[in-house]
This record gives C-alpha cells, sequence and structure tokens, in this order.
C-alpha cells in the first residue's frame, strides 16, 4: 500500500503564493492526482502527474519527482476562495485495481 | 450530465438502525467507487466497481457493509447494525476507465450521523 505525507495546516496571506508539499510511499506507481475541497463539499480535481515535471494550469502548478517519492502543489496569486483542504492521492497499480489512496489532507487558510 | 448524485445528502440515525445510501454516476462512467471520510482525515477508500462487478474492497470494511451496483449504472451501500464509528460522510465517485489520468469526479457525499 501507500503511505501518503502532506502538511495539516498552512496558513498564506491574499495575493501571494503557497506551495503544500506531498510525500509517498508505493511499490507500483501509476500517477498522483491533487484535489481541492472545500468544507461540507465534495474533493475536486486540480491536477493529475505520471511523469516527472511541473504541470501548469492557470494559477495552480503541479510538481512531480517520482525518484524522490515527491510532489507539490503552488498556487499563485492566492485569493481567499483558496481557502479549502487539498488532498494529494497517489494511484499504485500493485494488484490490477488502479484505485487512488488519499492522503489526510492539508487545510490552507488564506488570510487578507 | 448532472454529475454524481448521492441521496440522501444526510442521514441521523439511531445505533443498530440499517441505513442505505444511493449513487447515480456519471451516465458515460462505467467505474464506481466509495469512500469513507471522516472530520480532518482524506477519503477512505471502501469499495469498487467496474460496471456491475464489484472487484475490490478495503480489508478495513466490517461485514456490516454492502455495495451493489445491480445492473452497472447507480448503486447502494447498506449499513447493517450501525455503530456511532460508523458516522462520517459517505463519498461516491465514477470514472470512464479509459487510459490515462482516469479522474475521479465525486459526489456531494452522504453525511451519517448515528447516535
Amino acid at each position: 500500500g501507500q503511505n501518503i505525507d502532506q502538511p495539516t495546516e498552512m496558513t498564506a496571506t491574499e495575493g501571494a503564493i503557497v506551495q503544500i508539499n506531498c510525500t509517498y510511499q508505493t511499490s507500483g506507481f501509476n500517477g498522483l492526482f491533487w484535489y481541492q475541497q472545500h468544507a461540507g463539499e465534495a474533493p475536486t480535481f486540480l491536477s493529475y502527474n505520471v511523469l516527472d515535471g511541473l504541470e501548469e494550469k492557470g494559477r495552480f502548478s503541479s510538481f512531480l519527482s517520482r525518484s524522490k517519492g515527491y510532489s507539490y502543489l503552488l498556487l499563485k496569486e492566492l485569493q481567499m476562495k483558496d481557502s479549502a483542504s487539498y488532498l494529494c492521492a497517489v494511484r499504485d497499480q500493485a494488484g490490477g485495481s488502479y484505485i487512488p489512496t488519499f492522503g489526510r489532507g492539508t487545510s490552507l487558510i488564506v488570510h487578507p | 450530465d448532472t454529475g454524481v448524485s448521492q441521496d440522501p445528502r444526510h442521514k441521523i440515525t439511531k445505533r443498530g438502525q440499517n441505513v442505505t445510501f444511493r449513487c447515480d454516476p456519471i451516465s458515460e462512467h462505467n467505474r464506481l467507487y466509495w469512500y469513507r471520510q471522516t472530520l480532518g482525515q482524506g477519503p477512505e477508500f471502501l469499495t469498487y466497481f467496474q460496471n456491475e462487478a464489484q472487484l475490490e474492497k478495503s480489508r478495513l470494511l466490517s461485514d456490516r457493509f454492502s455495495a451493489e451496483r445491480p445492473k452497472g449504472s447507480f448503486s447502494t451501500l447498506e449499513i447493517q447494525r450501525t455503530e456511532q464509528g460508523d458516522s462520517a460522510m459517505y463519498l461516491c465517485a465514477s470514472s470512464f476507465g479509459a487510459p490515462g489520468a482516469n479522474v475521479l469526479t465525486f459526489g456531494a457525499g452522504s453525511r451519517l450521523t448515528v447516535l
């Protein structure tokens, strides 16, 4: 199985940049996802990385290093609405099921 | 397409009662997943269907939990003899099983409170 670690909570200022890290251990890596979840709502998909490098999508970017078992989500030009939990999920091909396993999430608080 | 629908959104029950949740996935999605989430934690995998076949169940899933997807469309998750520890948000997700990202789309969840 996977062991996924991400910080519990982070705070940042509106307009700033924040980087949320995720480390993982898995035997058959097959992709890493980042989801955003506002309180009381469903997780919504942000990004997917399967190869090393940076994927950019507007104000959000996600980076992956498979050799280091490491990813980060970079949020630029922070807005108050970015206050949410950010979930790192790793998909493992072991057993053939390809089911994503989620970390506990990082609660991001953006203040004025 | 209205996305993934879950019903009911909230359920309060007494310990020992049975509860059933329903999930209607995105119509063209052949894969369906159930997760459970408690406060401050990430979603925890429960079970997975490809079409009508239940292909994976978490080892953490008690015998009191059963899930079905009879026609490969909607799914139900039943919890028998509920316990207070079953209180959680039950999330359903679906995906289209093509090579590549195979991104899960989640429903809004069914929140269970066991008194």
